[in-house]
């Protein structure tokens, strides 16, 4: 069946580093992938998504790109910040909006 | 507009009590779907809805129930908790039940069940 594989956390840097969650996945037929953001205690947010081959999806400073040839959406960012402190989540869906879950991945940036 | 609501937010059961999580949303959305989040399993669908008066199972739909009577309730039911329930549930809801839409969290809900 469809599965998401996550970098195993949790990731602790430093403010500006440079970030990186990799991630890949196994599906059948073309997915839609997404990066969703839970802050403590709050519900999931859509972070970016990417939904064909190629696409590369952004938003607030974060970016994927979907490789369909490596079956990865890496998400990565130049300079993190504290407020960037939250648990990571990368999914796919393959139709009807069953979304799978990788693990998450928690990630701490401290001053 | 108040999106994505979950009620309660925190809620402690006996083994074999049952009770309702309820889920609303007021955005007009066809697709609502439960998930459950354990540490170190991402979330896992439990069960889903692609219009009201239709539901169907997700990947671990042991010991719930749904039903969707109107467009934006979907509450999910616990007929005989056990400890292996113990864990946060969030309810999402869509637009469109098509691949590639934003799904729209709730803020979950802690279950603890002794």
């Amino acid at each position: 069946g469809d599965s998401v594989t996550q970098m195993e956390g949790p990731v602790t840097l430093s403010e500006e580093a440079f970030l990186t969650i990799n991630c890949t996945y196994t599906a059948t037929g073309y997915p839609s992938l997404f990066w969703y953001v839970q802050y403590p205690g709050e519900g999931l947010q859509l972070l970016l998504k990417a939904t064909k081959a190629d696409d590369k999806g952004s938003n607030k400073g974060f970016e994927a790109t979907y490789r369909k040839e490596t079956t990865s959406f890496h998400l990565e960012k130049g300079s993190v910040q504290v407020s960037d402190s939250a648990v990571y989540f990368c999914a796919l869906s393959t139709g009807a909006q069953k979304l799978v879950f990788g693990q998450g991945t928690r990630l701490t940036i401290n001053p | 507009n108040a999106g994505v609501t979950q009620t309660p937010k925190f809620q402690v059961l006996k083994t074999g009590q049952s009770m309702t999580l309820q889920c609303a949303q007021d955005m007009n959305h066809e697709y609502m779907s439960w998930y459950r989040q354990d540490p170190g399993m991402g979330l896992r669908l439990i069960h889903y809805s692609v219009g009201a008066g239709i539901t169907d199972q997700g990947e671990v739909p042991n010991g719930y129930n749904v039903s969707r009577s109107t467009t934006e309730d979907f509450p999910l039911r616990l007929l005989s908790a056990a400890p292996s329930q113990t864990s946060v549930y969030f309810c999402a809801s869509s637009y469109s039940p098509s691949g590639g839409r934003e799904q729209y969290f709730g803020p979950g809900t802690r279950l603890t069940v002794t």
